[in-house]
């Protein structure tokens, strides 16, 4: 059965400080993403990757990183967190670029 | 950029009507996909769409793609409760690499 997981469901954080989310796929997929979901604006691409050390940059990267050392792993990294990045996290990952994205739970990160 | 535009975004419906939900979008694309998320939940696929005319049915929900009108349809059939969510489409870029979501349908029924 595909699976994606997300290190936390729920986070809270202060301004300022440096957030690590994780993302971890079990089905040996080549691409892997991160949105951001908020209301009324549906959901935005921040950074996705298509193999081992690569990136590419989506709609809304500003403030945001991205890391991606093995296959199955994928990290966004929030360098300095503000308010504004106050959002239900996604990550999803597919077999191949245009196929089925399959999505993790979701990370709900406040920042205070 | 591609521009997606759904509608409506909140749609209260009694069970047992029919209704459409909308995906409009703005550059040529040949594959689409439909999304439901479950309040609290992550979103779950529904339906892939290939070609133009294409046409997917399961139990209530069916979809439908007119790539010349740039247009995707979901329509319900006879609503029943378990169908509250919220829905997408997602629409591929020409290059492949992206999906560009709609802003969702959030779908009340009610008893």
């Amino acid at each position: 059965d595909v699976k994606v997981t997300q290190s936390s469901r729920y986070l809270v954080k202060r301004t300022g400080e440096k957030v690590f989310l994780e993302c971890v796929q079990d089905m040996d997929h080549e691409n892997m993403f991160w949105y951001r979901q908020d209301p009324g604006l549906g959901l935005r691409l921040i950074y996705f990757s298509y193999d081992v050390k690569m990136k590419e940059k989506g709609d809304i990267p500003e403030g945001y990183s991205v890391s991606r050392e093995k296959k199955e792993r994928f990290s966004l990294i929030l360098e300095s967190a503000s308010t504004n990045q106050t959002s239900m996290y996604l990550c999803a990952s597919s077999r191949l670029s245009g196929y089925e994205q399959y999505f993790g739970p979701g990370t709900r990160l406040t920042v205070t | 950029e591609l521009k997606v535009e759904q509608n409506p975004l909140f749609l209260s419906m009694q069970e047992g009507k029919n209704y459409t939900i909308y995906c409009n979008y703005s550059t040529t694309s040949d594959r689409l996909y439909w999304y439901r998320q479950d309040p609290g939940k992550s979103l779950e696929s529904l339906f892939v769409l290939l070609s133009n005319g294409a046409v997917k049915q399961e139990g209530r929900l069916m979809a439908s793609l007119d790539t010349k009108a740039r247009l995707s349809t979901l329509h319900i059939t006879a609503a029943v409760h378990d169908l509250s969510a919220t829905y997408f489409c997602a629409v591929v870029s020409n290059t492949g690499n992206q999906f560009y979501f709609g802003t969702g349908t959030s779908l009340t029924v009610i008893p």
